[in-house]
């Protein structure tokens, strides 16, 4: 079975361009996570899916970031004005539902660099 | 203000050998920890869980300790092998909640 994918591998932009970045979460989970890991640092939570229900948007570092889930699946996470402190690798992770001990699976990242 | 730390960064030890990762808390308040592998390019997998009811939990060559009183926790690896030879991130959960908080992690290298 497919694991959490996440698109693209490597995105490199100019400061003050969008990006937007891809996640297809494991096919049949419910929660949706995105989460970034800058230089020297543990991951961070940046916000969190669960089916139908608001999100929890309560690790967005500003509201330069967005992201939504579209048909309680793919996710996109965006990052309008890119800052050079924005350079990270972003993770998806996804579960079958929240808490409960379920295991997050983690999708391999996007390496965001901005020049 | 960093609730879940890893002090080392690197730890190196000889094949067959013992690995102990260390990890400590600050939030009292969790009560789930989980430890999670990652090897470079690839995401992290979840590796050995423990919750707060318990002190040890095993899981073949794995092995987390959890000292709620010193808000500390170790993972054990015995014997220690090459492809063990990873970043290890501490991450710890409270009250059923959806976020993890993850330490900085620790390379571990086993060497030949």
């Amino acid at each position: 079975g497919a694991g959490v994918s996440q698109s693209p591998s490597n995105k490199v932009t100019e400061k003050g361009k969008d990006v937007e970045l891809r996640c297809d979460p494991i096919s049949g989970h419910t929660a949706l996570y995105w989460y970034r890991q800058s230089l020297g640092q543990g991951l961070e939570f940046l916000i969190y899916f669960q089916g139908n229900s608001a999100p929890d948007k309560s690790g967005l570092p500003s509201d330069r970031f967005s992201a939504e889930r579209t048909g309680g699946s793919v996710s996109t996470l965006t990052i309008q004005r890119t800052q050079q402190e924005d350079s990270a690798v972003y993770l998806c992770a996804s579960s079958f539902r929240p808490g409960g001990g379920d295991t997050q699976y983690f999708g391999p990242g996007t390496r965001l660099t901005v020049l | 203000d960093q609730q879940v730390k890893q002090n080392s960064p690197s730890l190196s030890v000889q094949e067959g050998r013992i690995s102990i990762l260390n990890c400590d808390y600050t939030n009292s308040m969790f009560d789930y920890f989980l430890w999670y592998k990652k090897y470079p390019a690839e995401g992290p997998t979840f590796l050995i869980s423990i919750s707060s009811i318990k002190d040890k939990n095993e899981d073949g060559r794995f092995t987390v300790f959890l000292n709620k009183s010193a808000k500390h926790l170790s993972l054990h690896i015995v014997p220690s092998q090459p492809g063990d030879s990873a970043v290890y991130f501490c991450a710890a959960r409270r009250g059923g909640g959806n976020k993890l908080t993850f330490g900085t992690g620790t390379q571990l290298k086993v060497e030949l």
